[in-house]
């Protein structure tokens, strides 16, 4: 198993541009996240997925999207980068049973410039 | 508004000793906290977890408590080893049965020394 993967692990973005940042798990969780972290802060969450074609927003939700068409993948898309996105993104997975742990990917680090 | 606090931005212990990480919070709704260790440039990765129906749950070296009274848990690591030096976040969750969105605090940076 592969686990959580996410790609690419680094990008530079000009304001404005857009991008998208990929996340697919072969662990069959139904439960998916984005998170993000910032410089001394702990990791916030952007969206969640409970399974393929159901998302939600999380804490930080502006300035993005996602998608979750299959169980396997999902998309964090950025429409418009700003500075202030300028952060390390984390996608998780986890079962769906009560109590189990999140599996993370090793982060795509984004500057926006 | 911090859920989930770690008031310590740092600690530093030497091989041997034990290592105690503190974790506080606020939302009286949660029931389950884990503890996340990170290496730089990698993802977190799940350490322990408990519950709220139990004060202490052991996992070889590692140790958490719960003060549920004070919204308080701890991480204990006896013996502490270099290879434990990493950051270390406290989460927390409150949502039975749904999708059990995870709160993190900031982390705190553990270096064991040799």
């Amino acid at each position: 198993n592969a686990g959580v993967t996410q790609t690419p692990k680094f990008r530079i973005l000009k304001i404005g541009q857009s991008m998208t940042l990929q996340c697919t798990q072969d662990m069959n969780h139904n439960y998916m996240y984005w998170y993000r972290q910032d410089p001394g802060m702990g990791l916030k969450l952007i969206y969640y997925s409970v399974g393929a074609g159901i998302t939600d927003k999380g804490e930080v939700p502006n300035g993005y999207n996602v998608s979750r068409s299959t169980t396997e993948d999902f998309p964090l898309r950025l429409e418009l980068a700003a500075p202030s996105q300028t952060s390390v993104y984390f996608c998780a997975s986890k079962r769906s049973s009560y109590n189990s742990p999140l599996h993370f990917g090793n982060g795509t680090r984004l500057t926006v410039t | 508004d911090q859920q989930v606090k770690q008031n310590s931005p740092s600690l530093s212990v030497q091989e041997g000793r034990i290592s105690i990480l503190n974790c506080d919070y606020t939302n009286s709704m949660f029931d389950y906290f884990l503890w996340y260790k990170k290496y730089p440039a990698e993802g977190p990765t799940f350490l322990i977890s408990i519950s709220s129906i139990k004060d202490k749950n052991e996992d070889g070296r590692f140790t958490v408590f719960l003060n549920k009274s004070a919204k308080h848990l701890s991480l204990h690591i006896v013996p502490s080893q270099p290879g434990d030096s990493a950051v270390y976040f406290c989460a927390a969750s409150g949502e039975a049965g749904g999708s059990e969105k995870l709160v993190f605090g900031k982390g705190m940076k553990l270096t064991v020394n040799p």
